[in-house]
């Protein structure tokens, strides 16, 4: 069935330095990947996304990759700071023109503490 | 436009009772999916509604079900509530103008089964 891996599912890093957190999706007719930042006791924020048309997109400090070959897709985070600590979570949707579904599968998330 | 709204935000039940959450999507927005939040299960999908009309269904059991009403609010219902069932319930709407549509979160009912 459909399912999204996530790794690590904790990851501390130094304020300053990047962070990587890689997903796997099963379904080979995915075609639309976003990511999540959940902060403690709050709901999960849209933070990137990447089409399946698509191999890579950047905003500011965020970036996503895909590689649909491998069905593998990566969120990278440079300079981290504080308040980039949070739980990350990946997700894949296969969304047919019309929106025939939204369905999103989630990973299982990343804690991301990013030490002062 | 204001975000995505869900009430109640907390909820204590005991077994065997049912309990209705509510979600208003942003306006505008026609699409309205439901997820279960656990710390085993992490985020898993229970249904998505459009247009009144109930179009994808996750793996849940008939206890839980789901309506959306003409002005695109949707709520959802868990009967003979059971001690699994306690999770965060967040659902998320987004427009459907394009290929992919964005989906934006609530802040989630937090559900309490004792």
């Amino acid at each position: 069935g459909e399912n999204v891996e996530q790794h690590p599912s904790t990851l501390s890093v130094q304020e300053g330095d990047s962070a990587v957190i890689k997903c796997t999706y099963s379904d080979s007719a995915s075609n639309y990947f976003p990511w999540y930042k959940q902060e403690l006791g709050k709901r999960p924020q849209l933070i990137i996304d990447i089409r399946s048309n698509v191999g890579e997109k950047k905003d500011q400090r965020i970036a996503v990759t895909l590689n649909k070959t491998a069905k593998h897709f990566s969120l990278h985070i440079t300079e981290t700071q504080p308040e980039d600590s949070a739980v990350y979570f990946c997700a894949a949707s296969n969304q047919d023109y019309g929106g025939a579904t939204n369905k999103l599968i989630f990973g299982t998330g990343t804690l991301l503490a990013v030490q002062p | 436009k204001a975000g995505v709204t869900q009430t109640p935000r907390y909820l204590i039940k005991t077994r065997g009772q049912q309990v209705t959450l509510s979600c208003s999507p942003i306006s505008g927005h026609r699409s309205v999916s439901w997820y279960q939040q656990t710390p085993g299960q992490g985020l898993q999908f229970l249904f998505e509604y459009f247009s009144e009309t109930q179009r994808n269904k996750g793996n849940f059991p008939g206890r839980f079900s789901g309506r959306q009403f003409s002005n695109s609010r949707s709520e959802m219902n868990v009967s003979t509530l059971e001690l699994g069932d306690s999770a965060l319930y967040l659902c998320a709407s987004s427009y459907e103008d394009s290929l992919y549509n964005e989906q934006f979160f609530g802040p989630g009912t937090r559900l309490t089964v004792l």
